[in-house]
Formats: C-alpha cells, sequence, structure tokens
C-alpha cells in the first residue's frame, strides 16, 4: 500500500509561469518531507524539505507548503524555466520519532516548455 | 569530487547469473541505502544499513543480499537474477537524522 502518493505522473507548464507539485501521504507518523530532483541518467538530488511543525518553507523559487489535517504537500516553483523539467519525487519520513528511511513517491515529471 | 560511488554504470546478466553492485561514499556518513527505480514505480527501498554492521531490510528485499563491508562501502548482491531485477539501482548516504540523502548516479542492469 503507498504510503506517499503522486497522482500526476506528469505536468506541462509554460516557461515563466508557477508549476504546482502535489503530494498525498496516509502513514500519520511522518513528520519530515522532502522533495528531490532527478534529471535522465543521474541520482536523485535534493531541493527543499519541511518538518511537521511548520506549512510552509521557501527556498528562492522553490516553496513547499504542508497541510497535515489533509496530509498533503504541494511543491510550488515560481517562475518556472526550462532547467526546471526533471523528474520530482515527494519522499516522507518519521525523522523525529524513529529516523526511518525516506519512502518516496512514484514522481512527477514536469516539463517547461519556453 | 567527494559523493556516491556506483559501480559499474550499465550490467546486462542473463538469468541465473548473480553479481555483486558496489557503492562506495567518502563523506564519512553513518547510514547507506539501496533503492531501485522502475517505470511508473518511483523508488523503492530494497535494504538500509543504518550504521556500520547493522543491515535492515527495506519494501522491497527479496532475491537481494546487502554487505555493509565498513564504513564507506554498502554492496548488493544478486545471487540469482531474474528478469524482474530489471531495474535501475541507486545508492544513496546520510547522517543518521539528516534529511539530506547523497544518492550515486545509478547503475542500469538489465537481466535476460
Amino acid at each position: 500500500d503507498q504510503q506517499v502518493k503522486q497522482n500526476s505522473p506528469s505536468l506541462s507548464v509554460q516557461e515563466g509561469r508557477i508549476s504546482i507539485l502535489n503530494c498525498d501521504y496516509t502513514n500519520s507518523m511522518f513528520d519530515y518531507f522532502l522533495w528531490y530532483k532527478k534529471y535522465p541518467a543521474e541520482g536523485p538530488t535534493f531541493l527543499i524539505s519541511i518538518s511537521s511543525i511548520k506549512d510552509k518553507n521557501e527556498d528562492g523559487r522553490f516553496t513547499v507548503f504542508l497541510n497535515k489535517s489533509a496530509k498533503h504537500l504541494s511543491l510550488h516553483i515560481v517562475p518556472s524555466q526550462p532547467g526546471d523539467s526533471a523528474v520530482y519525487f515527494c519522499a516522507a519520513s518519521a525523522w523525529y520519532s524513529g529516523n526511518t528511511p525516506l519512502v518516496f513517491g512514484k514522481g512527477t515529471r514536469l516539463s517547461v516548455i519556453a | 569530487n567527494a559523493g556516491v560511488t556506483q559501480t559499474p554504470k550499465f550490467q546486462v546478466l542473463k538469468t541465473g547469473q548473480s553479481m555483486t553492485l558496489q557503492c562506495a561514499q567518502d563523506m564519512n556518513h553513518n547510514s547507506m541505502y539501496w533503492y531501485r527505480q522502475d517505470p511508473g514505480m518511483g523508488l523503492r527501498l530494497i535494504y538500509y544499513s543504518a550504521s556500520e554492521g547493522t543491515t535492515d531490510k527495506g519494501e522491497v528485499p527479496n532475491g537481494y543480499n546487502v554487505s555493509r563491508l565498513n564504513k564507506r562501502e554498502f554492496s548488493l548482491r544478486l545471487e540469482s537474477a531474474a528478469p524482474s531485477q530489471t531495474s535501475v539501482y541507486f545508492c544513496a548516504s546520510s547522517e543518521p537524522r539528516s534529511y539530506g540523502y547523497t544518492f550515486g548516479s545509478g547503475t542500469r542492469l538489465t537481466v535476460v
């Protein structure tokens, strides 16, 4: 049973517009959430994270929002650039309670069109 | 460059053959992980090692064994490869209670 769900396999956005990638989780023990970015033929790289004590974390063009009651998080990229085209993975962990390994979603392929 | 090194980058095996995927990190991290990535399935944890001398099963451990040889190295062994093990394998490392997993560039394995 999937504990981390990314229900949109792909997303296309015009350059300069906002990209919104969504992620849902089912395990209430998760307390740390991360987004990773992956280019073809490379390993995933860390992008941004948020702990359960916050509802927003911002880093430049990237913002992650967490809605604990809905067990939902989203990644906003503003403005989107062609170099943002990649697969984005949402990941979660029971970091504070047990330091469990990261559980990843299936990923969303973002295409930013110039 | 500091990071996680995986060898080989590509491998083709025949069904029933065995092989070991190698992983080494030079960041002095305590924890190491093996994930596999399949189309439409995301990254799934095979085995992990929270610290030198310990290993634990992940979500999909069947058909695999691991060895934490020392703090730097964590190998993944396929004793009798099956076509279902065709995948891209990623090794990662981190400090305990660290959000930062550093991934290797992957090993693309095809079992025919």
